[in-house]
């Protein structure tokens, strides 16, 4: 089964740029997209953005000016930054992996996700 | 984007009430909504995709139905465990938006 896994740091200073790596372990890195969403305290969730093992990237426009999202297939590793933080990107931050319905039925979901951390902007 | 509204945003039941939560699309999405389950600390969980389709483990009391921009998540039978916040989520484009959430709590 597979099981993702967020790392970085919990507090971040404004301006800065925050950095958070998501492991996958039990499955294959493959034919998924993987994705980072996050959520507000007291608020509701907000999808960042996936990258395919190729390289291949889909950000919200929201975000997009600030975002960028890697992955390390190598590590089974994928890692989001995300610059010029202010207080309002204070949230719990996810990682999860999308289905990609290569059969053509135009299925997709979310089926595992991170635990979630929580990376709090504040100097 | 698609906006996506569910009703309502918390809900007070009891153990073995039978609970309907609604996430209505701002335009029609086909099929294509999930329903996830979250609690504090916890990674959240698939509950339905395909709107209708049961998720592999999630118990049967739990269903969805709907099309277009109408959808019901139901729980037949609340247990104590199902004490959590719901959302609803379309795949129908990106970017990926989920409803606000609904909160079951203890009456």
């Amino acid at each position: 089964q597979v099981q993702l896994q967020e790392s970085g740091p919990g507090l971040v200073k404004p301006s800065e740029t925050l950095s958070l790596t998501c492991t996958v372990s039990g499955g294959s890195f493959s034919s998924y997209y993987w994705s980072w969403i996050r959520q507000p305290p007291g608020k509701g969730l907000e999808w960042i953005g996936y990258i395919y093992y190729s390289g291949t990237t889909n950000y919200n426009s929201s975000l997009k000016s600030r975002v960028t999202i890697s992955i390390d297939t190598s590590k089974n590793q994928f890692s989001l930054r995300l610059s010029s933080v202010t207080a309002a990107d204070t949230a719990v931050y996810y990682c999860a992996r999308e289905i990609v319905p290569w059969d053509g039925s135009g299925i997709f979901y979310f089926d595992s996700w991170g635990q979630g951390t929580l990376v709090t902007v504040s100097s | 984007d698609i906006q996506l509204t569910q009703s309502p945003s918390f809900l007070s039941a009891s153990v073995g009430d039978r609970v309907t939560i609604t996430c209505r699309a701002s335009q029609g999405i086909s099929s294509y909504l999930a329903w996830y389950q979250t609690a504090p600390g916890k990674a959240p969980k698939l509950l339905i995709y395909a709107a209708s389709t049961l998720q592999s483990g999630v118990p049967s009391r739990f269903s969805g139905s709907g099309s277009g921009t109408a959808f019901t998540l139901t729980i037949s039978s609340l247990q104590p465990e199902d004490f959590a916040t719901y959302y609803c989520l379309q795949h129908n484009t990106y970017p990926r938006t989920f409803g606000q959430g609904t909160k079951v709590e203890i009456k």
